[in-house]
């Protein structure tokens, strides 16, 4: 049982550097999220996806865009990086009926 | 902005000793629930509590819900090097879908 899977689990990016991270979730959630986790700051909402065709801004969303593919897929683009996007990105998702997140292993991602 | 206060930040003890973690909100939350996260892997649920004044259990881990759902606390008895981890509280305002979390409590246990 796959939960939630996320790629790359590495990445190094220029300054300017576009790139797509990707998400999937095999439990037939409906809401997903993209998650950002900075030394001291707990977890940040980047964006979130209620449901399939729905996406919304959470807490930080400046600098990134969001696709949900599917009811399995949630993407998370960073169109020009920066070097304050240099953090470790979560994805998670959640059944309708309870608050409870699924997370996936995360994704290091350094911007130099 | 709803807000969720963790305390303490750190905390390095020795195996066997008891701790408590806090975490505090001016904001009401319809639920709360206590995330463990191992180095280089995401959080993973421990316990969510809905009820104001509920108490879980989760074997040497009690878990508390304020009277009013503005705060609750994590006390681990006797306490082993396997529960070393970061620990996160968050929250759920009402009707919202998403969930606020704390900055986390990073725990080391010492053998």
């Amino acid at each position: 049982n796959a939960g939630v899977t996320q790629t790359p689990k590495f990445q190094v990016l220029k300054t300017g550097q576009s790139m797509t991270l990707q998400c999937a979730q095999d439990m037939n959630h409906n809401s997903m999220y993209w998650y950002r986790q900075d030394p001291g700051m707990g977890l940040r909402l980047i964006y979130y996806s209620a449901s399939e065709g729905t996406t919304d801004k959470g807490e930080v969303p400046n600098g990134y865009n969001v696709s949900r593919l599917n009811k399995r897929e949630f993407s998370l683009r960073l169109e020009s990086a920066a070097p304050s996007q240099t953090s470790v990105y979560f994805c998670a998702s959640r059944t309708g009926r309870t608050y409870e997140q699924y997370f996936g292993p995360g994704t290091r991602l350094t911007v130099t | 902005t709803q807000l969720l206060e963790q305390s303490p930040q750190f905390l390095s003890i020795q195996e066997g000793e008891n701790l408590t973690v806090y975490c505090n909100s001016s904001s009401v939350f319809s639920s709360l629930q206590w995330y463990r996260q191992e180095p280089g892997e995401g959080p993973v649920l421990l316990v969510t509590v809905v009820t104001g004044g509920e108490v879980k259990k989760l074997k040497r881990l009690t878990f508390q819900f304020g009277d009013a759902r503005k705060d609750s606390s994590l006390h681990i008895t006797a306490a082993q090097p396997g529960d070393t981890g970061l620990y996160l509280c968050a929250g759920a305002p009402s009707n919202t879908g998403k969930l606020i979390f704390g900055q986390g409590t990073t725990l080391q246990v010492k053998p």
